[in-house]
């Protein structure tokens, strides 16, 4: 079976600054990688995705993530953050038709 | 544009009391998914269906059934609440084709208070 781990509960960052989630894996074949954002109150919108191809995989708001197979990560990263990226955010592997999530990172944006 | 909708969006029950959550998805979407979301553990998949007529389990199926008559909806239900219920509950749909790289959609979640 797989599942995820995101390693970090919460980070603060400062606005401007740079962000980086950490996300690892645990699934014994190809894996499809999926990185989400819940603001307060609000369903999961889909930030990326990665399913094969090239590893570095550009998302909407600005955000990239980076697939490493000899490390079984997916971490997130945006260059300068912005007030409105504080949310949660969610790694998730695909495999059997099922999505896995892991806990979750909630980002605090600090002006 | 409705995409996933659930009802109702809040409800209080005392412990015993059954009550149903739907699910509604107007997308055409083969997969559907019953997530619980409780502070500090992510999404856990309650149970999930690949098409009309079937329904699976996932990982925290204890307590829950499911019921998917059409393929437009999908139907979740308590029949005797208990405390450890309480969560925000979320629905998902996948489409078939897209297999194990598509994108879920999910609704606004149903905040479940038990007392």
């Amino acid at each position: 079976a797989q599942s995820v781990t995101q390693p970090d509960i919460h980070i603060t960052v400062s606005e401007g600054a740079s962000l980086e989630l950490r996300c690892n894996y645990s699934y014994g074949a190809t894996p499809y990688l999926f990185w989400y954002v819940q603001s307060p109150g609000q369903g999961l919108q889909l930030l990326l995705k990665y399913f094969s191809g090239d590893t570095l995989v550009q998302g909407i708001k600005g955000f990239e993530a980076e697939f490493k197979r000899s490390q079984s990560s997916f971490n997130l990263r945006k260059p300068s953050v912005h007030w409105s990226d504080a949310a949660e955010y969610f790694c998730a592997v695909g495999a059997d038709y099922k999505l896995s999530f892991g806990a979750g990172t909630t980002v605090t944006v600090r002006a | 544009n409705a995409g996933v909708t659930q009802t109702p969006k809040f409800r209080v029950l005392k412990t015993g009391q059954s009550m149903t959550l739907l699910c509604a998805q107007d997308m055409n979407h083969e997969y559907m998914y019953w997530y619980r979301q409780d502070p500090g553990m992510g999404l856990r998949l309650i149970h999930y269906s690949v098409g009309e007529g079937t329904t699976a389990k996932g990982e925290v199926p204890d307590g829950y059934n499911v019921s998917r008559l059409k393929k437009q909806n999908f139907l979740l239900g308590l029949e005797s609440a208990a405390p450890s219920q309480t969560s925000v509950y979320f629905c998902a749909s996948r489409g078939g084709l897209a297999g194990n790289t598509g994108e879920l959609f999910f609704g606004e979640g149903s905040r479940l208070t038990v007392l």
